[in-house]
């Protein structure tokens, strides 16, 4: 069935550290894949994607990591600042875009 | 470039009664959707549009929940009766099309409490 989860519920960083949040995914079809950042009150914004012929992307201080042998997708943030503090989201996309249940970073200073 | 936007930011209504939300994508974006967040859980799809026609609402609950996007640009879901139960965040969210590699763009969103 559709199921984008994430295995930990809440991080917590040290201001400067990097950031790795994980996300499983369970269709092996889905070919599209989203990071998202949701801080508290807004929307979503998007921050990174992935398609499923490439197993790396780089962004500003993000790299998206894809592992479709099983099924893994994570999300690195170097050098994690105080305004990186939000949930974020990793979602899949096959015919719609399902969402994960979400992971709260929180940088301490 | 001006983001999804949406209104009203907040809403407080009593069981059964009715609400509506507004949302304008950017200019330009053929796909709108309608994403249901329930706090602490991600967004649902609610609805997808294509221009005006409906590609998607598998999700929704259609003997209260509606949505229409008549002219193809602006959208409304509407909710009647509400339920308890519909208290979470209403997502607007818009792409340029509907294929994988389309970045979809999503509102602040419409905080709904029903009491």
């Amino acid at each position: 069935g559709e199921n984008v989860g994430l295995h930990l519920p809440t991080l917590s960083v040290q201001e400067g550290d990097n950031s790795i949040i994980n996300c499983a995914y369970s269709n092996s079809a889905s070919d599209y894949f989203i990071w998202y950042k949701q801080e508290s009150g807004k929307g979503p914004q998007f921050i990174i994607d992935i398609r499923s012929n490439m197993d790396k992307r780089q962004g500003q201080r993000v790299t998206v990591l894809l592992n479709k042998t099983v099924k893994h997708l994570s999300l690195q943030i170097a050098a994690t600042q105080p305004g990186d503090s939000a949930v974020y989201f990793c979602a899949e996309k096959e015919i719609k875009l399902i969402f994960g249940q979400g992971t709260e970073l929180s940088v301490k200073p | 470039e001006a983001g999804v936007a949406q209104s009203p930011r907040y809403k407080i209504i009593e069981k059964r009664q009715s609400v509506a939300f507004w949302c304008n994508p950017i200019s330009g974006h053929a796909t709108l959707y309608w994403y249901q967040q329930i706090l602490g859980q991600g967004p649902k799809l609610l609805i997808q549009f294509q221009n005006n026609g409906v590609v998607d609402d598998s999700q929704l609950p259609k003997d209260r929940f509606s949505a229409e996007r008549l002219k193809g640009v602006d959208s409304t879901l509407k909710i009647q009766p509400a339920k308890l139960e519909d208290s979470a965040v209403y997502l607007c969210a818009s792409s340029l099309g509907h294929s994988s590699g389309n970045t979809i763009y999503f509102g602040e969103g419409s905080w709904l409490t029903v009491v």
